[in-house]
């Protein structure tokens, strides 16, 4: 697709229960990344993959989070015995390579999933 | 740990008009980059534009400037020439030239524009 995709868009889940967020990067990008945004807060980054790898996992905040790119494509954001305080929205983005490597401006964000824990 | 900081919780301007966003920043790094996101109600982070500390030429993007204040570490961002679509939430981020791949993001401004 021209861009990056979330899907679903919005997510309501009980308490307890097990979620899969999904995220299509562009086409041909090997840079992904998994970013959480509580309300009134900026991004906060959760988890970097460099092709089917995790290269940086540090910012994932227990457990009960993980995350997975088995193909060096899409990547699913798995949520294990959702909490309440894990609602936010969940931002994926992609790039073509690192960051601060020469010739790659900008990381590519989707829409975002929308999660709420009720 | 490198920070990032935004005092302007909300902005307002009048559209044709200029306004200024602040940000500050924490590191003892000498490389690394800075930017600004405009983050509309679709919730899709936008870069608007990008800044290498090694460059001390300001960088522009049609009516968007920054002023780059290595020593002071600030990066504000000018908006001329404000529009009615101008009006989102715009975070400002810090990325190390390290082998790292975080972006820190500012808690946001959020501006509005008034016809």
């Amino acid at each position: 697709g021209a861009g990056v995709s979330q899907t679903p868009s919005n997510k309501v889940t009980e308490k307890g229960k097990y979620v899969e967020l999904r995220c299509d990067p562009i086409s041909g990008h090997t840079a992904l990344y998994w970013y959480r945004q509580s309300l009134g807060q900026g991004p906060e980054f959760l988890i970097y993959f460099q092709g089917t790898g995790a290269a940086d996992d540090s910012g994932l905040p227990n457990d009960r989070f993980f995350a997975v790119r088995p193909e060096g494509s899409v990547s699913t954001l798995k949520i294990q015995r959702t909490e309440r305080g894990d609602s936010a929205v969940y931002l994926c983005a992609s790039s073509l390579g690192r960051m601060t490597q020469t010739g790659v401006t900008e990381a590519f964000f989707g829409q975002g999933t929308r999660l709420t824990v009720v | 740990a490198q920070t990032v900081t935004q005092s302007q919780p909300e902005m307002s301007v009048q559209e044709a008009e200029t306004v200024t966003l602040s940000c500050t920043y924490d590191t003892s790094e000498s490389d690394y980059y800075l930017f600004w996101y405009k983050q509309p109600p679709s919730r899709q982070m936008i870069l608007v534009i990008r800044q290498e500390a090694y460059k001390q030429q300001n960088a522009t993007e049609n009516r968007f400037s920054v002023n780059f204040q290595k020593a002071a570490k600030s990066f504000s961002l000018k908006i001329s020439d404000s529009q009615l679509g101008d009006a989102a939430m715009y975070f400002c981020a810090y990325i190390s030239g390290r082998n790292t791949d975080k972006l820190i993001f500012g808690t946001g401004t959020r501006l509005q524009v008034f016809p």
